[in-house]
Order: C-alpha cells, then sequence, then structure tokens
C-alpha cells in the first residue's frame, strides 16, 4: 500500500488559513470518509486533529477543519498561531483493513 | 482519562526480537482498537498493524507481515507489540494508539481514527 501524498511543506503568517492536501486513490481516501488529520510537535506523540473527514475530538480548535473531493483530503487551519507550527499528517483506512500515513507535512509559521 | 504507557527503550542487535508493551491506565480498552504506528529518526509515521482486543482479530501491514505479532491481554489491559528478525532499519519510535473502528460488509474490521497514543519506545536495532 503505497502512502498518501503531501506537500512537504506549507508556511503562512499569524492570522492566516493555510490549506494541506492528502492526495490518494479510489482504493483509500476516494472510497472510504475514514480520513484523520494528527499533529505532531518535535518530540512528542501525535495528536488526532480531524476524525472520518471533518470531525473534530472534544478540545480540538474549531479553527482546524477538514473536507475532501474525491481522492484528494484536506485540512484546512484558520487564524494560524504560532504554537500550530508543527508536522502534519493525513492517514485513511485502506481496503484490505489496513492503514496508510501520508508522508507528513511541515507546517512554518512565519 | 485513559493513558498508554509503554515499556521503556531497547538496544537489540541485528536478527534478535524486541517486544514492547503498552499498558492502559485510567481505563480499558476492550471496545476500542490498538495499532502500532513506528517513526524512523527525521521520518514520517507508519502503521504497522493492530488487534481489536474483545475480538482477539489482528490485521497487519503488507509490509510486516511474517515479521510482527501483535497480542493483547483484556486481564491487565496491556498490549504487545513483537517484532523479530530486526535490521537497522528498525531503528525508529514505536507507539501504540489507542482508537476507533467499524465493521465493514464484505471488507472485515475497518480500523480509523487514533485518539490516544502511547509514551513511545525508542528501539535501537545496531551491531
Amino acid at each position: 500500500q503505497s502512502a498518501l501524498t503531501q506537500p512537504a511543506s506549507v508556511s503562512g503568517s499569524p492570522g492566516q488559513s493555510i490549506t494541506i492536501s492528502c492526495t490518494g486513490t479510489s482504493s483509500d481516501v476516494g472510497s472510504y470518509n475514514l480520513v484523520s488529520w494528527y499533529q505532531q510537535h518535535p518530540g512528542k506523540a501525535p495528536k488526532l486533529m480531524i476524525y472520518e473527514g471533518n470531525k473534530r475530538p472534544s478540545g480540538v480548535s474549531s479553527r482546524f477543519s477538514g473536507s475532501k473531493s474525491g481522492n484528494t483530503a484536506s485540512l484546512t487551519i484558520s487564524g494560524l498561531q504560532a504554537d500550530d507550527e508543527a508536522d502534519y499528517y493525513c492517514c485513511s483506512y485502506a481496503r484490505s483493513t489496513t492503514l496508510v500515513f501520508g508522508g507528513g507535512t511541515k507546517l512554518t509559521v512565519l | 482519562q485513559v493513558q498508554l504507557v509503554q515499556s521503556g527503550a531497547e538496544v537489540k542487535k541485528p536478527g534478535s526480537s524486541v517486544k514492547v508493551s503498552c499498558k492502559a491506565s485510567g481505563g480499558t480498552f476492550s471496545n476500542y482498537a490498538i495499532s502500532w504506528v513506528r517513526q524512523a529518526p527525521g521520518q514520517g509515521l507508519e502503521w504497522m498493524g493492530g488487534i481489536i482486543p474483545i475480538f482477539g482479530t489482528t490485521n497487519y501491514a503488507q509490509k510486516f507481515q511474517g515479521r510482527v505479532t501483535i497480542t493483547a491481554d483484556e486481564s491487565t489491559s496491556t498490549a504487545y507489540m513483537e517484532l523479530s528478525s530486526l535490521r537497522s532499519e528498525d531503528t525508529a519510535v514505536y507507539y501504540c494508539a489507542r482508537g476507533g473502528y467499524r465493521y465493514g460488509y464484505g471488507e472485515g474490521y475497518q480500523y480509523h481514527y487514533m485518539d490516544v497514543w502511547g509514551t513511545g519506545t525508542t528501539v535501537t536495532v545496531s551491531s
């Protein structure tokens, strides 16, 4: 199972909005509404930010939102803050009962 | 609030095996899936496999089939991941994570989100 495709890096200024894309195939992102997004600060464990495409766990800011179109899922962060600077990973259920991650995107807050 | 506490760092020789534990405190994991995810130095996340303790069913990523064994002991709320035939490329931080699953008609159990992550275990493979 190939990894999902994410941009290596994105950047934005405080207060701005950014979107991170996550492109898969009809065998994963395109066929299931089971995409999740994780935030990871250096040296820390990942944190769930979005699940089932567009749902936020309790405690996650409403500045984080998820969407999907075809084989591509997206994570949008609005009102960028300094603490949003981290690595972000998408993850999708894939056929044959597996999970596949994206390669990760480094978000820099300028 | 459930926490997942993992066993300590390991240093192993190439060709040997390692077994990492993951104990739930402050709750159980019986009604969830437990996944194992690893992260090599400077690299991304990689799903290795998982178990649904209440059913005892396991699923492994194709890459690790035959080399990884995931088990769970519901009586102690502890999951285990054993990786054999270690090589230098297996040097990584290994995480357990609790998450959701659902049953998909014709596909079996579908893992999805992982909402509680373990403390991480560093495994170093070196001669």
